[in-house]
């Protein structure tokens, strides 16, 4: 069965602290897997899109990396505007390139 | 800033009333979404469009119905629905119906509640 698993369920950090958030996936032909930010109230925010195990992609504080199994937001030096829930969602060969199976979420919180 | 704008951003209505929730982008996206999303939760995928045609819809009822009246364009029309239809309704886009690169851009969402 297909499945995106994210974890921690919640993490608290101090601003500066840098820590890293993990989604594991087991489908079958993965296409491209996705990380958004979403702020409480808001729809979810494009961060990166990977396709192969390998890549990696960065914007300012955040790294997203892919190996075959799995995929980590690492967030260097946080600081309390990166609070938000970060989720993980995977397009693979068994659902096509328009439905996204997504993972339960990340809740960060970075104290100053 | 989002470039998938929805309309209205908050909307109560009661289990007999009829709306419409909209939708629009100018990204010159061929293919548009709705999702459902309750508090602490994913979103859930309602339909898909895909130039213009629907091509998915996941089981959604009836009283959920989805119209695109051109490429830039999503509405959701709702009627009779229940309590347990609040959520935030979640318009997306993306470039196409298939392929790499068919990243999906959400929309701020639409704050629905049923009385």
């Amino acid at each position: 069965e297909d499945q995106v698993t994210q974890s921690p369920e919640a993490l608290r950090l101090q601003e500066g602290e840098s820590s890293s958030l993990n989604c594991s996936y087991t489908v079958s032909g993965l296409r491209g897997l996705f990380w958004y930010r979403q702020d409480p109230g808001k729809g979810p925010e494009f961060l990166f899109t990977l396709y192969s195990a390998g890549e990696e992609k960065e914007k300012e504080r955040l790294k997203a990396t892919l190996t075959k199994k799995e995929s980590f937001l690492h967030i260097t030096a946080p600081k309390p505007e990166d609070s938000a829930t970060y989720l993980c969602a995977v397009q693979h060969g068994g659902t096509g390139f328009q439905k996204l199976v997504f993972g339960t979420g990340t809740r960060l919180l970075v104290s100053p | 800033d989002t470039e998938v704008t929805q309309t209205p951003k908050h909307l109560v209505m009661g289990m007999t009333n009829k709306k419409s929730l909209k939708c629009e982008q100018h990204m010159g996206h061929r293919a548009m979404y709705w999702y459902k999303q309750k508090a602490k939760k994913p979103p859930e995928l309602m339909f898909v469009y895909s130039y213009e045609k629907l091509s998915i819809n996941e089981s959604v009822p009836s009283r959920f119905s989805p119209e695109c009246p051109n490429s830039s364009l999503l509405n959701l029309h709702l009627h009779a629905l229940q309590p347990e239809d609040s959520a935030l309704y979640l318009c997306a886009s993306s470039p196409s119906g298939g392929g790499a690169g068919n990243t999906i851009y959400f929309g701020e969402g639409s704050w629905l509640t049923v009385v």
